[in-house]
């Protein structure tokens, strides 16, 4: 089991409320990402970050910001949530370094988000 | 353009029978092909890592294979359990700007029923 945690697992809100997905990990790895993934479809990378002060854009346009100040903690905000935001919200880590075996990224359990 | 395909998209089998998940891709230049397990409401969890060189791999009861030349990958799950029962995902790199680049496919999801 990996050592990457998300919170809250689930969230109900309503249309215009800011909210912020927590996603922290205790490996120590540098590299992070949140992906958004909708029943039955793939996984869309649509933040990520190789360390501290470092954050990048995804493939997937999103209206959600992250900030990397601490090598542990990766949160996403949403400043103002919408019905089209409702989906599953991913965050993974991977350790540095290019080696094959590296690039396995270790999964959160994930938020489940609702805006009504 | 890059892409993963699935196939196929969903999967009913019986408790102990075997079956093969399909992957094919068009992801180049390719760095390796990882196959996910997700059960649900959790995270995806690595089953199996392949390079270029390789061309099998295994995992206990989850068998993996790569044909490079192809563009093929498959995931053979013998003896299939209850706890089987989940979306499996094929994701293949590339490397790019001296990191990897994950593609990952729809996913296939597998029911086991006793």
């Amino acid at each position: 089991e990996a050592d990457i945690y998300q919170t809250p697992r689930y969230l109900v809100i309503g249309t215009g409320k800011k909210i912020t997905l927590e996603c922290s990990q205790t490996m120590g790895h540098d590299k992070m990402y949140w992906y958004q993934q909708d029943p039955g479809m793939e996984l869309h990378l649509i933040h990520y970050s190789y360390g501290v002060n470092s954050t990048e854009k995804g493939d997937l346009s999103s209206e959600s910001t992250v900030s990397r100040i601490r090598t542990e903690h990766f949160p996403l905000t949403l400043e103002s949530a919408r019905p089209s935001h409702t989906s599953q919200y991913l965050c993974a880590s991977s350790p540095r370094g290019t080696s094959g075996s590296w690039n396995e990224q270790f999964f959160g359990p994930g938020t489940r988000l609702t805006v009504l | 353009k890059n892409q993963v395909e699935q196939s196929p998209q969903s999967l009913i089998i019986l408790e102990g029978k075997n079956c093969t998940l399909q992957c094919n891709y068009t992801v180049s230049p390719f760095s390796n092909l990882r196959w996910y397990k997700q059960d649900t409401g959790r995270g995806p969890v690595s089953l199996t890592i392949m390079t270029f060189s390789e061309n099998t791999k295994s995992n206990g009861r989850y068998t993996a294979t790569l044909d490079a030349d192809t563009k093929q990958s498959s995931l053979h799950i013998t003896a299939s359990q209850l706890s089987d029962s989940a979306s499996y995902i094929c994701v293949v790199s590339r490397l790019g700007g001296g990191s990897y680049i994950p593609t990952f496919g729809r996913g296939t999801s597998l029911i086991v029923h006793p």
